[in-house]
């Protein structure tokens, strides 16, 4: 079955860049996006990019997509104390409406 | 505009006893999806609905079910709760030409004890 998987933890200082890498396992994937989760909220969709595409740029926010590789990560430049969360890297495959999640890494912004 | 609304917020239930969730999608949303969030293990599908049909459902047992209503609101239900159902659930809406947004509500925490 589909697979993603995403390191647990990452803490950076306000100021820096984020790196927030996933690899997924399915090779049919056509959507991958990652989510936003504040403490006690819904999840927040970031920003998404299709398989056909190498690279998405929205304000703060780059996606990177290896296609090859199976590998997605998302930068957030100039990492802000209000960028603390959980990201959620995700897998549209088999069909758009059956989304995988990764497990999720806790972003630390230290001041 | 609102986004996805779910209640209850927080929900504590015995083991063996029915809970129903529910979920109203933003205006004009004809998708609603429901996922669960239990400790470690990250979002699972769990199940799929447009047009008042179900069209897909993850790999959980028949005792999770849900029905979607002629404004597109959603239920979900759960029977004979079991300890590891405690999650978070949560309720997400799409445009049915634009499924790969989809929208999340807040959640509701179920707790079974």
């Amino acid at each position: 079955g589909e697979d993603v998987e995403q390191s647990l933890f990452l803490s950076v200082r306000e100021g820096d860049s984020s790196v927030i890498n996933c690899t997924y396992t399915d090779s049919s994937s056509t959507y991958l996006y990652w989510y936003k989760q504040e403490p006690g909220a819904g999840l927040q969709l970031l920003t998404y990019i299709f398989s056909n595409m190498d690279m998405k740029q929205d304000q703060r926010l780059t996606v990177l997509l290896n296609k090859k590789d199976k590998h997605l990560s998302l930068r957030i430049a100039d990492t802000q104390t209000g960028d603390s969360a959980i990201y959620f890297c995700a897998d549209g495959a088999g069909g758009y409406q059956k989304v995988t999640f990764g497990i999720g890494t806790k972003l630390q912004v230290i001041p | 505009e609102a986004g996805v609304t779910q209640s209850p917020t927080h929900l504590i239930k015995t083991r063996g006893q029915q809970v129903t969730l529910r979920c109203s999608p933003i205006s004009g949303h004809t998708s609603v999806y429901w996922y669960q969030q239990a400790l470690g293990l990250g979002l699972q599908f769990l199940l799929w609905y447009d047009e008042g049909e179900e069209r897909n459902r993850g790999n959980f047992p028949p005792r999770f079910s849900g029905r979607q209503f002629p404004n597109y609101s959603s239920e979900l239900n759960v029977n004979a709760l079991e300890l590891e159902d405690s999650a978070l659930y949560l309720c997400a809406s799409s445009d049915r030409d634009r499924v790969y947004e989809q929208y999340f509500g807040p959640g509701t925490r179920l707790t079974v004890t």
